[in-house]
């Protein structure tokens, strides 16, 4: 079983519809929780850290569950400019500080 | 101030021959992590510096595979002898002290092709 598991998509919706992704963890010990944007041929950038308590910045809100280990990302009003891929990441909290495990990635894309 | 830089940005060469990656991370920055992402493969962790010393080299995949960051600052990986399931996109990322997974920046990564 993967450390990270995400649904890979493609999710693809029209323009100003709301999209959700999820994100499972295997480990119970881990510590932080992300989610990261990745252009086509670019490299990740950080969208959001994401914390027990929910964060929300702008159009996207990000939750985690810990009991059920899933971390999830809600885009409200997409746009045209929100499509890429979005990666969820986790530090596994256990020997190295500062590591971070990624999943897949789930492909997302708005139309017009 | 100037981000992660990665050199080079593309490489293209023989299995078997030798292809040596550079990073140089913002300066100040005393983490320093490898990451690859293999062709329809998540991207995966290879190691973490700690200024000149490493950290956590649990996710280098073979001896071919030789990271250095001498005197704590840019890094090098170096894989020799390369073979064909080595291509993907290295991505080298940095965050200061005390940051740890917080603070990452990266940078637009090595895009290797071993033929």
């Amino acid at each position: 079983r993967k450390e990270v598991e995400q649904d890979p998509g493609p999710f693809n919706v029209p323009e100003g519809a709301t999209v959700a992704f999820n994100c499972t963890y295997s480990n119970s010990a881990s510590q932080s929780f992300f989610w990261y944007r990745q252009d086509c041929r670019k490299e990740p950038k950080l969208l959001m850290s994401v914390y027990s308590s929910g964060n929300e910045d702008g159009r996207f809100t990000a939750q985690l569950n810990r009991a059920s280990q899933y971390i999830s990302l809600l885009i409200r009003d997409s746009k045209l400019s929100d499509s890429a891929t979005y990666l969820c990441a986790v530090n596994p909290g256990y020997s190295s500080a500062s590591k971070i495990i990624f999943g897949s990635g789930t492909r997302l894309s708005i139309r017009p | 101030e100037a981000g992660v830089t990665q050199f080079p940005s593309h490489s293209v060469i023989e299995k078997g021959q030798t292809v040596t990656l550079r990073c140089d991370p913002i300066s100040g920055h005393d983490n320093l992590y490898w990451y690859r992402r293999v062709m329809g493969k998540e991207i995966k962790f290879l190691l973490h510096f700690v200024k000149e010393s490493k950290q956590d080299e649990s996710g280098m995949p073979n001896n071919r595979f030789l990271a250095e960051r001498t005197g704590g600052t840019y890094s090098t990986l170096k894989v020799q002898p390369a073979e064909l399931e080595d291509s993907g996109v290295y991505f080298c990322a940095s965050s200061q002290d005390g940051k740890g997974p917080y603070g990452y920046t990266f940078g637009s990564g090595t895009r290797l092709t071993v033929v």
